[in-house]
């Protein structure tokens, strides 16, 4: 199975601010990844895909970069609708593989 | 526009049988590349990927669970079906279908609500 990796795996930041996320991958995936924004009691929401690809609908202050084994997902200037948990997830095998998540808190 | 809902039991006990299902509606699990994946989440840990089905009744299963898990689409219905046997209090989680295509990169694009499955006696 591949891992991967997330950090931090939480971090305190105020709206406005850039906010860089990591994600690790235990081996090659190509641009095989994608990140996933997550808010209490809901349902994982698509962001980003194939490592840089901004999904319809998603604000253009997310962006993904990286390819290989490491990538990385960063806010722009964090808007208070973005206190959420990040996950990224690998397609470039089975079994499919989430990082462990990275929880984003108001400061 | 693509919608999909989990249904089945809040409350199973140890040893029993899970069956949940997936009712969806906005695309053909008949179109070629489109995929139904299930993925579950225990209460405030990470999302598990545990299975998905293919246009082509393609299955994949994750190997930790294989052995526990059967994936099926009723071609009669909009429906997918997980069935997790001999469940434990471990497997108390949030369980959610989504639809994958290759538009979206074979990413999980939409997701259902989630139903919360608890194990216990």
């Amino acid at each position: 199975d591949i891992q991967m990796t997330q950090s931090p795996s939480s971090m305190s930041a105020s709206a406005g601010d850039r906010v860089t996320i990591t994600c690790r991958a235990s081996q090659g995936i190509s641009s095989w990844l994608a990140w996933y924004q997550q808010k209490p009691g809901k349902a994982p929401k698509l962001l980003i895909y194939g490592a840089s690809i901004l999904q319809s609908g998603v604000p253009s202050r997310f962006s993904g970069s990286g390819s290989g084994t490491d990538f990385t997902l960063t806010i722009s200037s964090l808007q208070p609708e973005d206190f959420a948990t990040y996950y990224c997830q690998q397609a470039a095998s089975f079994p499919r593989t989430f990082g462990q998540g990275t929880k984003v808190e108001i400061k | 526009q693509i919608t999909l809902k989990e249904t089945g039991p809040t409350l199973v006990k140890p040893t029993q049988t899970l069956t949940l299902t997936c009712t969806f509606s906005g695309f053909s699990l008949s179109t070629s590349g489109v995929g139904v994946g299930w993925i579950r989440q225990p209460p405030g840990k990470a999302l598990e990927w545990l299975a998905l089905i293919y246009w082509a009744n393609d299955k994949r299963y994750s190997p930790s669970l294989k052995s526990r898990l059967t994936i099926t689409h009723d071609t009669s219905k909009n429906e997918v079906t997980l069935t997790l046997t001999n469940m434990d209090p471990v497997d108390t989680a949030t369980y959610y279908c989504a639809h994958s295509e290759p538009s979206s990169g074979w990413f999980f694009d939409y997701w259902g609500q989630g139903t919360l499955v608890t194990v216990s006696s």
